[in-house]
């Protein structure tokens, strides 16, 4: 079973550039997450989609970060323009997220590494 | 809200040590509880995971166990490898299927010969 890939591994721009991460999950996983990763510190989820449905974006800084699922299925996540402090690494995760109380498994891909200069 | 705090590293250790991360959070509810493993150059990868009070979560040699009286969940091992070398973080989700999960700053572990 392919596990969730994200394109680029790397990326490098100048600050008030824009940037755009690609993420595709496991195939049938219902629930996408973007995950942010400063260094020295753990993940920090960006946003959730359930399908092509937002269910959390509390922690998107909406002036800047915008994220889609336009399918249900793979997902685009944009910064315009960039700051200095958004160096980090992008963490994109899936899970089945079908019915009930029982946690399912968050499978992460090799995410992103961003740096801004 | 939910939050998670665990040992600052970097912990060194000699091969064949005792091992432990110490890990408690704060939540409301019945969390899920989780360690993560990320070594060098690769994505967060499950260690084991406890979704109720008084669970154990295995792996790999790995322990921890949900403690809903102290709230902690650190992770042990009885004898670490080289191999072992990585960055361990704790984290916990709320009650549901897709909950969002809630992480430390992670813990740097190096075993040396």
């Amino acid at each position: 079973e392919a596990g969730v890939a994200q394109s680029p591994r790397y990326k490098i721009i100048e600050k008030r550039q824009s940037v755009a991460f690609w993420c595709n999950p496991i195939s049938g996983h219902a629930t996408l997450y973007w995950y942010q990763q400063i260094l020295g510190q753990g993940p920090k989820l960006l946003i959730q989609f359930q399908n092509n449905g937002v269910v959390d974006d509390s922690q998107l800084p909406k002036d800047r970060f915008s994220a889609e699922r336009l399918k249900g299925v793979d997902s685009t996540l944009k910064i315009q323009p960039a700051k200095l402090e958004d160096s980090a690494v992008y963490l994109c995760a899936s899970t089945l997220g079908t019915g009930g109380i029982i946690y399912n498994e968050q499978f992460f891909g090799p995410g992103t590494r961003l740096t801004v200069l | 809200g939910n939050s998670v705090t665990q040992m600052e590293g970097p912990v060194t250790l000699s091969e064949e040590a005792f091992l432990t991360i110490n890990c408690t959070y704060t939540a409301t509810g019945y969390p899920s509880l989780f360690w993560y493993v990320q070594y060098p150059g690769e994505g967060l990868q499950l260690l084991l995971k406890a979704t109720k009070a008084d669970d154990k979560g295995s792996n790999k040699g790995f322990e921890a166990t949900y403690r809903k009286e102290t709230t902690s969940f650190h992770l042990e091992k009885g004898s670490v490898q080289v191999s072992d070398s990585a960055v361990y973080f704790c984290a916990l989700s709320g009650t549901g299927t897709a909950s969002k999960l809630t992480f430390g700053t992670g813990t740097r572990l190096q075993v040396t010969l």
